[in-house]
């Protein structure tokens, strides 16, 4: 079974919907991440979280809201999505001894019509 | 602030041929750096990574990159390609602050021709 899966990996949704994204991940790691990855841009982070008390905004956090919901659970939201918001979104675990190696989800692939 | 430059969008290489993919970054101090593989459909997978001691550092499936300070590179290389490289690339950079954040290049994707 992977280690970082992601539901759902593809969705489609309107102007307007609000959307949620989740991650889970059996690694038992503590920091989870969620990227988008547009085509040209590579990935960017939008929050970050250290644990469940901690949540952090990355560089693009605007539009987005996200929750930790446990270690291992770690959500995205699109409180109302909106057309350039369609991306490919990543989540992300890394564990406290090796901070920076992260390990990735195979991706949801969200498009805003 | 760190970033990474990429500054070749598209590659194509033959079987069996080598290749390199070249990553500049911009850290001020010393940094931590990465390479990760995606695959089509797939998540992203670390390659190699270089924290300090050797510049040339070895990964997994017979890639290898060198660090070159006096040049900011961090390059990827692998001998002979296989039909299975083709694959987008990703150069990451990361280091000295205490949010551990990565800062990704925008990606070199590889072709293979047979």
């Amino acid at each position: 079974d992977a280690d970082v899966t992601q539901t759902p990996r593809n969705r489609i949704t309107k102007t307007g919907k609000r959307i949620m994204l989740e991650c889970s991940q059996t690694k038992g790691h503590d920091r989870m991440y969620w990227y988008r990855q547009d085509p040209g841009l590579g990935l960017r982070l939008i929050y970050y979280s250290f644990d469940v008390k901690d949540i952090n905004k990355g560089e693009i956090s605007d539009g987005y809201s996200v929750s930790r919901q446990a270690q291992a659970k770690f959500s995205l939201s699109l409180e109302s999505a909106i057309p350039n918001q369609t991306a490919l979104y990543f989540c992300a675990t890394s564990d406290l001894e090796s901070p920076y190696e992260q390990y990735f989800g195979p991706g949801t692939r969200l498009t805003v019509t | 602030a760190q970033s990474v430059t990429q500054p070749d969008i598209h590659i194509t290489v033959s079987e069996g041929a080598s290749l390199e993919l070249r990553c500049n970054y911009s850290y001020g101090a010393t940094p931590y750096l990465f390479w990760y593989v995606q695959s089509p459909g797939q998540g992203l997978q670390l390659l190699l990574k270089y924290f300090s001691g050797d510049t040339l550092v070895q990964g997994i499936k017979g890639f290898e990159a060198e660090f070159k300070r006096s040049q900011s590179s961090f390059n990827l290389r692998k001998p002979s390609v296989h039909w299975s490289d083709a694959a987008e690339y990703f150069c990451a950079v990361g280091g000295g602050s205490n949010d551990y954040k990565l800062s990704f290049g925008a990606g070199t994707t590889v072709t293979v021709r047979a």
